[in-house]
Protein backbone atom coordinates (compact mmCIF):
# COMPACT_ATOMS: atom_id res chain seq x y z
CA UNK A 1 0.00 0.00 0.00
CA UNK A 2 0.95 3.68 -0.46
CA UNK A 3 1.50 5.65 2.19
CA UNK A 4 3.47 9.24 2.83
CA UNK A 5 5.62 10.14 5.93
CA UNK A 6 6.13 13.84 6.98
CA UNK A 7 8.89 14.26 9.68
CA UNK A 8 7.90 16.69 12.55
CA UNK A 9 4.36 17.84 12.96
CA UNK A 10 5.58 21.35 13.69
CA UNK A 11 8.34 22.87 11.95
CA UNK A 12 8.96 26.11 13.66
CA UNK A 13 11.77 28.21 11.86
CA UNK A 14 12.78 32.08 12.57
CA UNK A 15 12.14 34.72 9.81
CA UNK A 16 14.35 34.86 7.00
CA UNK A 17 15.76 31.45 8.15
CA UNK A 18 16.23 27.89 6.06
CA UNK A 19 12.61 26.18 6.03
CA UNK A 20 13.06 22.21 4.95
CA UNK A 21 9.78 20.42 5.35
CA UNK A 22 10.38 16.59 5.35
CA UNK A 23 8.33 13.97 2.98
CA UNK A 24 8.64 10.56 2.67
CA UNK A 25 6.53 8.04 0.84
CA UNK A 26 5.62 4.52 -0.05
CA UNK A 27 5.13 3.04 -3.17
CA UNK A 28 5.10 -0.47 -5.31
CA UNK A 29 5.44 2.37 -8.62
CA UNK A 30 7.09 5.53 -9.02
CA UNK A 31 4.36 7.83 -7.74
CA UNK A 32 3.99 11.66 -9.06
CA UNK A 33 4.18 14.11 -5.75
CA UNK A 34 3.38 17.12 -4.71
CA UNK A 35 3.20 19.87 -1.78
CA UNK A 36 -0.22 21.63 -0.60
CA UNK A 37 -0.29 24.46 1.53
CA UNK A 38 -3.38 25.30 3.47
CA UNK A 39 -3.93 28.30 5.26
CA UNK A 40 -6.40 28.46 7.93
CA UNK A 41 -9.91 27.78 7.43
CA UNK A 42 -8.99 27.80 4.06
CA UNK A 43 -8.72 25.20 1.31
CA UNK A 44 -5.52 23.86 -0.50
CA UNK A 45 -3.10 25.62 -2.66
CA UNK A 46 -0.61 23.45 -4.85
CA UNK A 47 2.95 24.58 -3.69
CA UNK A 48 4.60 22.36 -6.64
CA UNK A 49 4.54 18.84 -8.02
CA UNK A 50 7.33 16.20 -9.74
CA UNK A 51 5.80 14.10 -12.40
CA UNK A 52 8.50 13.47 -14.40
CA UNK A 53 11.76 15.02 -15.77
CA UNK A 54 13.86 17.31 -13.51
CA UNK A 55 14.38 16.32 -10.23
CA UNK A 56 14.58 19.55 -8.84
CA UNK A 57 11.25 21.30 -8.88
CA UNK A 58 10.61 25.06 -8.36
CA UNK A 59 7.32 26.01 -6.81
CA UNK A 60 5.33 28.85 -5.84
CA UNK A 61 6.21 31.70 -3.31
CA UNK A 62 9.98 30.62 -3.63
CA UNK A 63 9.43 27.22 -2.21
CA UNK A 64 11.42 24.07 -4.19
CA UNK A 65 11.81 20.32 -3.36
CA UNK A 66 13.91 17.84 -5.07
CA UNK A 67 12.92 14.64 -5.74
CA UNK A 68 15.28 11.91 -4.58
CA UNK A 69 14.53 8.16 -5.88
CA UNK A 70 16.76 6.48 -4.13
CA UNK A 71 16.17 7.93 -0.50
CA UNK A 72 11.68 7.87 -1.71
CA UNK A 73 12.06 11.56 -0.57
CA UNK A 74 10.76 14.77 -1.41
CA UNK A 75 12.02 17.60 0.72
CA UNK A 76 10.45 21.10 0.63
CA UNK A 77 12.84 23.82 0.97
CA UNK A 78 12.74 27.49 0.57
CA UNK A 79 16.05 29.54 1.34
CA UNK A 80 14.39 32.62 3.34
CA UNK A 81 11.27 32.27 5.74
CA UNK A 82 8.54 34.83 5.58
CA UNK A 83 6.10 35.65 8.40
CA UNK A 84 3.11 34.89 5.68
CA UNK A 85 4.81 31.00 5.36
CA UNK A 86 3.16 30.38 8.38
CA UNK A 87 0.53 27.68 7.40
CA UNK A 88 0.15 23.54 6.97
CA UNK A 89 1.98 21.84 4.76
CA UNK A 90 0.65 18.40 2.98
CA UNK A 91 2.88 16.61 1.07
CA UNK A 92 1.01 14.27 -1.06
CA UNK A 93 1.04 11.44 -3.81
CA UNK A 94 -0.50 9.93 -6.94
CA UNK A 95 -0.34 6.77 -8.12
CA UNK A 96 0.04 6.29 -11.56
CA UNK A 97 -3.75 4.67 -12.93
CA UNK A 98 -5.23 5.67 -9.79
CA UNK A 99 -7.42 8.18 -11.52
CA UNK A 100 -5.95 11.27 -9.84
CA UNK A 101 -6.63 9.69 -6.32
CA UNK A 102 -4.48 11.84 -3.78
CA UNK A 103 -3.23 10.25 -0.95
CA UNK A 104 -1.56 12.95 1.51
CA UNK A 105 0.63 12.90 4.42
CA UNK A 106 -0.64 13.61 8.08
CA UNK A 107 1.08 17.23 7.22
CA UNK A 108 3.45 19.82 9.12
CA UNK A 109 2.73 23.46 11.04
CA UNK A 110 5.14 25.96 10.18
CA UNK A 111 5.19 28.66 12.43
CA UNK A 112 7.19 31.41 11.55
CA UNK A 113 9.08 33.77 14.31
CA UNK A 114 9.48 37.19 14.01
CA UNK B 1 -5.76 25.42 -15.17
CA UNK B 2 -9.07 23.60 -14.69
CA UNK B 3 -11.38 25.00 -11.93
CA UNK B 4 -13.55 23.10 -9.25
CA UNK B 5 -16.61 24.48 -7.26
CA UNK B 6 -17.46 23.33 -4.53
CA UNK B 7 -20.81 24.89 -2.67
CA UNK B 8 -21.41 25.52 -0.14
CA UNK B 9 -18.10 27.14 1.09
CA UNK B 10 -19.91 26.90 5.41
CA UNK B 11 -22.91 25.21 6.70
CA UNK B 12 -24.67 25.37 9.85
CA UNK B 13 -27.33 22.37 10.49
CA UNK B 14 -29.30 21.31 13.09
CA UNK B 15 -28.70 17.54 14.66
CA UNK B 16 -30.73 14.81 12.36
CA UNK B 17 -31.14 16.95 9.39
CA UNK B 18 -29.38 16.02 6.25
CA UNK B 19 -26.43 18.38 4.21
CA UNK B 20 -26.01 18.22 0.42
CA UNK B 21 -22.56 19.45 -0.49
CA UNK B 22 -21.88 19.84 -4.53
CA UNK B 23 -18.54 19.57 -6.31
CA UNK B 24 -18.50 20.90 -10.18
CA UNK B 25 -15.50 20.95 -12.60
CA UNK B 26 -16.23 23.91 -13.81
CA UNK B 27 -13.91 23.56 -17.45
CA UNK B 28 -13.34 20.07 -17.77
CA UNK B 29 -15.04 16.72 -17.45
CA UNK B 30 -14.58 14.60 -14.73
CA UNK B 31 -15.29 11.04 -14.94
CA UNK B 32 -13.67 10.73 -11.18
CA UNK B 33 -14.28 12.67 -8.03
CA UNK B 34 -13.33 12.16 -4.80
CA UNK B 35 -14.34 13.30 -1.70
CA UNK B 36 -12.12 13.71 1.25
CA UNK B 37 -13.02 15.08 5.30
CA UNK B 38 -10.53 16.77 7.27
CA UNK B 39 -10.75 16.71 11.26
CA UNK B 40 -9.51 20.17 13.03
CA UNK B 41 -5.27 19.75 12.95
CA UNK B 42 -5.36 16.79 11.15
CA UNK B 43 -4.63 15.41 7.62
CA UNK B 44 -7.04 14.79 4.30
CA UNK B 45 -8.43 11.21 4.38
CA UNK B 46 -10.24 9.66 1.82
CA UNK B 47 -13.52 8.82 2.26
CA UNK B 48 -14.87 7.80 -1.36
CA UNK B 49 -14.09 7.67 -5.21
CA UNK B 50 -17.21 8.61 -7.50
CA UNK B 51 -17.69 7.81 -10.57
CA UNK B 52 -19.88 8.91 -13.58
CA UNK B 53 -22.90 7.03 -14.04
CA UNK B 54 -21.61 3.96 -11.57
CA UNK B 55 -21.50 3.64 -7.62
CA UNK B 56 -19.21 5.43 -5.40
CA UNK B 57 -16.75 2.95 -3.88
CA UNK B 58 -15.82 3.71 -0.03
CA UNK B 59 -13.11 3.77 1.82
CA UNK B 60 -12.82 1.08 4.94
CA UNK B 61 -14.87 2.56 7.74
CA UNK B 62 -16.81 5.34 6.02
CA UNK B 63 -20.47 4.55 5.91
CA UNK B 64 -21.65 4.50 2.68
CA UNK B 65 -25.66 4.91 3.92
CA UNK B 66 -24.49 8.45 6.13
CA UNK B 67 -22.53 9.76 3.21
CA UNK B 68 -24.83 9.41 -0.07
CA UNK B 69 -22.18 9.93 -3.14
CA UNK B 70 -24.19 10.65 -6.29
CA UNK B 71 -21.79 11.28 -9.42
CA UNK B 72 -24.89 11.61 -12.04
CA UNK B 73 -23.22 13.69 -14.60
CA UNK B 74 -19.35 14.48 -15.89
CA UNK B 75 -18.92 18.03 -13.92
CA UNK B 76 -21.32 17.45 -10.90
CA UNK B 77 -21.18 15.13 -7.64
CA UNK B 78 -22.38 15.75 -4.97
CA UNK B 79 -22.22 14.27 -0.90
CA UNK B 80 -25.17 14.22 1.42
CA UNK B 81 -24.76 13.76 4.64
CA UNK B 82 -27.74 12.49 6.52
CA UNK B 83 -29.13 12.38 9.62
CA UNK B 84 -26.17 14.57 10.49
CA UNK B 85 -24.32 14.91 14.12
CA UNK B 86 -22.22 17.25 15.84
CA UNK B 87 -19.32 14.41 15.21
CA UNK B 88 -20.04 14.63 11.74
CA UNK B 89 -19.02 18.65 11.88
CA UNK B 90 -15.59 18.45 9.98
CA UNK B 91 -14.24 20.32 7.08
CA UNK B 92 -15.32 18.02 3.41
CA UNK B 93 -13.29 18.42 0.28
CA UNK B 94 -13.70 17.14 -3.10
CA UNK B 95 -11.22 17.05 -5.77
CA UNK B 96 -11.79 15.68 -9.59
CA UNK B 97 -9.38 14.46 -12.46
CA UNK B 98 -9.88 14.65 -15.67
CA UNK B 99 -9.11 10.97 -16.17
CA UNK B 100 -5.37 10.85 -17.62
CA UNK B 101 -3.13 9.51 -15.22
CA UNK B 102 -0.43 11.44 -14.09
CA UNK B 103 -2.36 14.68 -14.02
CA UNK B 104 -2.97 16.79 -10.75
CA UNK B 105 -5.94 16.42 -8.71
CA UNK B 106 -7.77 20.00 -8.89
CA UNK B 107 -9.39 20.72 -5.48
CA UNK B 108 -12.35 23.00 -4.93
CA UNK B 109 -12.81 25.16 -1.77
CA UNK B 110 -14.11 23.08 0.64
CA UNK B 111 -16.95 22.98 2.89
CA UNK B 112 -17.18 23.38 6.79
CA UNK B 113 -19.96 21.69 7.90
CA UNK B 114 -20.55 22.07 11.80
CA UNK B 115 -24.04 20.41 12.78
CA UNK B 116 -25.63 21.67 16.21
Amino acid sequence: AQSVTQLGSHVSVSEGALVLLRCNYSSSVPPYLFWYVQYPNQGLQLLLKYTTGATLVKGINGFEAEFKKSETSFHLTKPSAHMSDAAEYFCAVIIPTSYDKVIFGPGTSLSVIP
Amino acid sequence: GAVVSQHPSRVICKSGTSVKIECRSLDFQATTMFWYRQFPKQSLMLMATSNEGSKATYEQGVEKDKFLINHASLTLSTLTVTSAHPEDSSFYICSAGTGQTGTEAFFGQGTRLTVV
